[in-house]
């Protein structure tokens, strides 16, 4: 079936640190990949999306490139803040029946970064 | 902008109890949704409504009720509340226009509800 693996935390790293979430998918067809932010005790936002292969999603600082050929997303940051801290949720979007399309999560990597 | 709208934010229910979980969106989307994050789990989906008048089962359906009131509305309703049903819960919406790769969906805040 279809699945979204990304890599368990938490992850620890120091502020100005280079950031990378892999996050790997299975699916039939031709997935939209996403990832969702949530701060502490907030739902989830949308950080940033790509709907087909070779597509680079990107906010924030942060980015993200579809590779069809390795079935990845990662997430990256060249330089992460504070304010970062957070979980990030890999997801992936497929259709139901043809006529709907619904979310697929990962488990969420919780990401703490220090001052 | 207000966007989607769940309540109540927190609840305690005995085991036993029922409730209802409120969900309004003013986007004026056609697809809305229920999903329950456990820890470790990620998100899960519970039902979906592709538009007004249509309820579908997601993954875990079971022991939960929806109803889609209005575009706008969708609810969500435990009959005999469990402690298995202790979880956080996000209704989301997205515009569903038909292109399926124009699609995105947006969550609530969440509600957080504890069966004892």
């Amino acid at each position: 079936g279809n699945s979204v693996t990304q890599m368990e935390g938490p992850v620890t790293l120091s502020e100005e640190a280079f950031l990378t979430i892999n996050c790997t998918y299975t699916a039939t067809g031709y997935p939209s990949l996403f990832w969702y932010v949530q701060y502490p005790g907030e739902g989830l936002q949308l950080l940033l999306k790509a709907t087909k292969a070779d597509d680079k999603g990107s906010n924030k600082g942060f980015e993200a490139t579809y590779r069809k050929e390795t079935t990845s997303f990662h997430l990256e940051k060249g330089s992460v803040q504070v304010s970062d801290s957070a979980v990030y949720f890999c997801a992936l979007l497929m259709n139901y029946g043809g006529s709907q399309g619904n979310l697929i999560f990962g488990k969420g990597t919780k990401l703490s970064v220090k001052p | 902008n207000a966007g989607v709208t769940q309540t109540p934010k927190f609840q305690v229910l005995k085991t036993g109890q029922s409730m209802t979980l409120q969900c309004a969106q003013d986007m004026n989307h056609n697809s809305m949704y229920w999903y329950r994050q456990d820890p470790g789990m990620g998100l899960r989906l519970i039902y979906y409504s592709a538009s007004e008048g249509t309820t579908d089962k997601g993954e875990v359906p079971n022991g939960y009720n929806v109803s889609r009131l209005n575009k706008r509305e969708f609810s969500l309703r435990l009959e005999s509340a469990a402690p298995s049903q202790t979880s956080v819960y996000f209704c989301a919406s997205s515009p569903w226009t038909g292109s399926f790769s124009g699609n995105t969906i947006y969550f609530g805040e969440g509600s957080w509800l504890t069966v004892v």
